[in-house]
């Protein structure tokens, strides 16, 4: 079983709906992130948490919002989704013992907003 | 403003050539250079660390090469086979855990 997980894989929402992303880790990483990522631009941080009460925005939080219900849960919504919020989104984790500082992707979100 | 620049273009190599990649930055004292892996509709796969004191580090037929002074990194694929072929992302990470990253360069292997 993958160690992170991202549902849905794929999503086709309207502008204005309100959607949420989900994120589920296995690994028992203390730190969680959602990245977009677009053609040309590379991976961009919205949002990172770095215990259930700790959350931070990133460089392009706006327009969305986080919740960490648990340690291995980490969901990203678009309160009111507009079109040039279609991208890939990943979610990612990582351990903050030992310092080792790598960063393990799930599979990823694909989302277009029409 | 924090710039992360890699190779513009596509690298298209025959297989058994060495792959040579840049990570070039402005305005930024990373404490740490990642490379990760990329496949098409794939999360990123984590490939290699070099600390900000290390100068190079190897893991079997990659090494990377971390100059902080010219503020640019080298990514270097040996003997490279068809299975190399993906998108490779240069990230810079600080000592809180976050990393910014390179929009990433796609390399070809030709058999």
């Amino acid at each position: 079983d993958a160690d992170v997980t991202q549902t849905p894989r794929n999503r086709i929402t309207k502008t204005g709906k309100r959607i949420m992303l989900e994120c589920s880790q296995t690994k028992g990483h203390d730190r969680m992130y959602w990245y977009r990522q677009d053609p040309g631009l590379g991976l961009r941080l919205i949002y990172y948490s770095f215990d259930v009460k700790d959350i931070n925005k990133g460089e392009i939080s706006d327009g969305y919002s986080v919740s960490r219900q648990a340690q291995a849960k980490f969901s990203l919504s678009l309160e009111s989704a507009i079109p040039n919020q279609t991208a890939l989104y990943f979610c990612a984790t990582s351990d903050s013992r030992g310092r080792k500082f790598t960063q393990y992707f799930g599979p990823g979100t694909r989302l277009l907003v029409l | 403003s924090q710039k992360i620049e890699q190779n513009s273009e596509a690298l298209n190599i025959q297989e058994g050539k060495t792959a040579t990649l840049t990570c070039n930055y402005t305005n930024y004292s990373p404490a740490y250079l990642q490379w990760y892996r990329q496949d098409p509709g794939r999360g990123p796969v984590f490939l290699l660390l070099i600390r900000e004191n290390e100068k190079e580090k190897r893991k079997e037929r990659l090494k990377v090469t971390f100059d902080t002074t010219l503020k640019q990194s080298l990514f270097h694929i040996t003997a490279s086979q068809p299975a190399d072929s993906a998108t490779y992302l240069c990230a810079l990470g600080s000592n809180d855990y976050k990393l910014s990253f390179g929009a990433g360069t796609t390399v070809t292997v030709r058999a």
